[in-house]
């Protein structure tokens, strides 16, 4: 069974940093792709950024380039969001995802989320 | 980057009846050298996270009932929900990965009348 566990969320106050990990399990990790996606408290789903499976690629979007960073660890099958500078307009559920992947070739859809972890910045 | 626009914001339908909900993308995400759409919708429940139902503008994904199909091409998608059941409602959003950055439509929410 697919299982995405989002951990390290909370209260931070603007400036700030955070550190979210994600545990994945029930499949391949590094086949896939992996995104963040947001939603802050009654709004829409905005993408946040995205991974390759080894690591090697990673894309952003403008809201968070330069603040943000995505990462993993194949070995420990865990993905990362290192965010910096947080802001008030960062609070957020965040989601982490697994990428769509048919037949290998891996996409921006979200085929699985995890459940999602609440970050609130705020003084 | 390619704005979604959904319509209507929200609807109310009765059990058993259709219920249809548009997208728009701001620029077309039909990719000529395969013929797909790279236009996708998803469910999500209250409390919960969004679920994938659809696929390339209208392809159901496995364990999605029948009920839900896609349609459209271009820059005009369409969901449809038959035979509304109480477990449908929920607010449902498109999505375009035709370029990055992948970007939602606004959700359209779903309830029953």
């Amino acid at each position: 069974e697919v299982q995405l566990v989002e951990s390290g969320g909370g209260l931070v106050q603007p400036g700030g940093s955070l550190r979210l990990s994600c545990a994945a399990s029930g499949f391949t990790f590094s086949d896939f792709w992996m995104h963040w996606v947001r939603q802050s408290p009654g709004k829409g789903l905005v993408w946040v950024s995205r991974v390759n499976g080894d690591g090697s690629s990673t894309i952003y979007a403008d809201s968070v380039k330069g603040r943000f960073t995505i990462s993993r660890d194949n070995a420990k099958n865990t993905l990362y969001l290192q965010m910096n500078s947080l802001r008030a307009e960062d609070t957020a559920v965040y989601f982490c995802a697994r990428a769509y992947c048919p037949g290998g070739s891996c996409s921006s859809v979200v085929d699985f989320w995890g459940r999602g972890i609440l970050v609130t910045v705020s003084s | 980057d390619i704005v979604m626009t959904q319509s209507p914001d929200s609807l109310a339908v009765s059990l058993g009846e259709r219920a249809t909900i548009n997208c728009k993308p701001s620029q077309s995400v039909l990719y000529s050298s395969n013929n797909k759409n790279y236009l996708a919708w998803y469910q999500q429940k209250p409390g919960q996270p969004p679920k994938l139902l659809i696929s390339w503008a209208s392809t159901r994904q496995s364990g999605v009932p029948d009920r839900f199909s896609g349609s459209g091409s271009g820059t005009d998608f369409t969901l449809s929900i038959n035979s509304l059941q109480a477990e449908d409602v929920a607010v449902y959003y498109c999505q375009q990965h035709f370029s990055a950055p992948p970007t939602f439509g606004q959700g359209t929410k779903l309830e029953i009348k």
